[in-house]
């Protein structure tokens, strides 16, 4: 069965202190795997996608890396306005599903 | 560029009543989807639309949910009648096609409260 998981549930950073994000998945074939940050009360905003084993994307304070089993998003000196639940979701080749994990929700302290 | 429209933000509705979301995508998107997210889960799908054909709905409970998408564009979701577990934020996305490169663009959801 295809699935996505992501961790930790929750994460607190104080502001500067880096971390990583990750997000394991099992699927019968992966056509993609997205990044997503939602804000509360809005809807999942688009950040990266990464397609194949040793991709790596960046964004301003966020860089997105892929393996076979996992991704980890790496957050470098986070801000209080990074704070928000990151969601990882894989579309799967096999079942041309595109399955969400649960997210993880970042604190960052200023 | 507006986004992914969604109305309403918010709907309260007694139990077995009926509700209907209603989203008006991207110009251009071809494919959109509606999804519900519960509190601290990540969005499940329910249905997906290419045009105006549903090409996925096999997650949507179809003995009280339908939905629509005339002319290829707009769509509604319907719930008839509402149970106290169809409490949710109900999302609407749309993408270029299926195999979009740059993720979905949501909505910023429908907030769903059954009492």
């Amino acid at each position: 069965e295809d699935q996505v998981t992501q961790s930790p549930e929750a994460l607190r950073l104080q502001e500067g202190e880096s971390s990583s994000l990750n997000c394991s998945y099992t699927v019968s074939g992966l056509r993609g795997l997205f990044w997503y940050r939602q804000d509360p009360g809005k809807g999942p905003e688009f950040l990266f996608t990464l397609y194949s084993a040793g991709e790596e994307k960046e964004k301003e304070r966020l860089k997105a890396t892929l393996t076979k089993k996992e991704s980890f998003l790496h957050i470098t000196a986070p801000k209080p306005e990074d704070s928000a639940t990151y969601l990882c979701a894989v579309h799967t080749s096999g079942t041309y599903k595109y399955i969400f994990g649960t997210g993880t929700r970042l604190k960052v302290l200023a | 560029e507006a986004g992914v429209v969604q109305s309403p933000r918010y709907k309260i509705i007694e139990k077995k009543q009926p509700v209907a979301f209603w989203c008006n995508p991207i110009s251009g998107h071809n494919t959109l989807y509606w999804y519900r997210q519960n509190l601290g889960q990540g969005p499940e799908l329910l249905i997906r639309y290419e045009n105006e054909e549903a090409v996925d709905d096999s997650q949507l409970p179809k003995d009280r949910f339908s939905a629509e998408r005339l002319k290829g564009v707009d769509s509604t979701l319907k719930i008839q009648p509402a149970e106290l577990g169809d409490s949710a934020v109900y999302l609407c996305a749309s993408s270029q096609n299926r195999d979009s490169l740059y993720g979905y663009t949501f909505g910023s959801g429908t907030r769903l409260t059954v009492v």
